[in-house]
């Protein structure tokens, strides 16, 4: 089975830039998950998809990022402008219906 | 304000000892908990997950257990080998509604010495 897909794995930006990130989930995955994860930190939560709708995204400065999942499969994060504060790796994560998330590589991004 | 609380700092095991990592929580109310692994440069990986029910649970060498009246869970590895040095994240689902992303602690950098 394909693990859950991300690219690029690297990207570095100016700040005031836009980036845009893209994940493959595990194929039937229907739940969705953006993290972000600042060095030294946990993950935490930008956004979580059940098929194409958005289930939460409390945590997601709406400001600045955007997501969508069309078709209720691959994904698309993006931040428009960046910021210095918003180096860190994103990751990815798939789930079905059994609690356990599959994560993808993950991101770095990269905001001079 | 809702915190979980890990060994910040790392561990340092010899090989074949257990190691045994801390997660502490304060205002939540978890249905579930798990314990990820994280090496460098990769996503986090699933190892365990206890439901707020159980008392602990097992798989291989691994041994998770859930205290609710302490907040707290704690993440065993017996028989340690150097292969177990990772980051391991410790992470809550809070109960009720259909969101279930996860919280995560800051982790624990555990090494095991040879």
């Amino acid at each position: 089975e394909a693990g859950v897909a991300q690219s690029p794995r690297y990207k570095i930006i100016e700040k005031r830039q836009s980036v845009a990130f893209w994940c493959n989930p595990i194929s039937g995955h229907a739940t969705l998950y953006w993290y972000q994860q600042i060095l030294g930190q946990g993950p935490k939560l930008l956004i979580q998809f059940q098929n194409n709708g958005v289930v939460d995204d409390s945590q997601l400065p709406k400001d600045r990022f955007s997501a969508e999942r069309l078709k209720g499969v691959d994904s698309t994060l993006k931040i428009q402008p960046a910021k210095l504060e918003d180096s860190a790796v994103y990751l990815c994560a798939s789930s079905s219906n059994t609690d356990e998330q599959y994560f993808g590589p993950g991101t770095r991004l990269t905001v001079t | 304000s809702q915190k979980i609380e890990q060994n910040s700092e790392a561990l340092n095991i010899q090989e074949g000892k257990t190691a045994t990592l801390t997660c502490n929580y304060t205002n939540y109310s978890p249905a579930y908990l798990q314990w990820y692994r994280q090496d460098p440069g990769r996503g986090p990986v699933f190892l365990l997950l206890i439901r707020e029910n159980e008392k602990e649970k097992r798989k291989e060498r691994l041994k998770v257990t859930f205290d609710t009246t302490l907040k707290q869970s704690l993440f065993h590895i017996t028989a340690s080998q150097p292969a177990d040095s990772a980051t391991y994240l410790c992470a809550l689902v809070s109960t009720g509604g259909g969101a279930d992303g996860l919280t995560f602690g800051k982790g624990t950098h555990l090494i095991i010495q040879p």
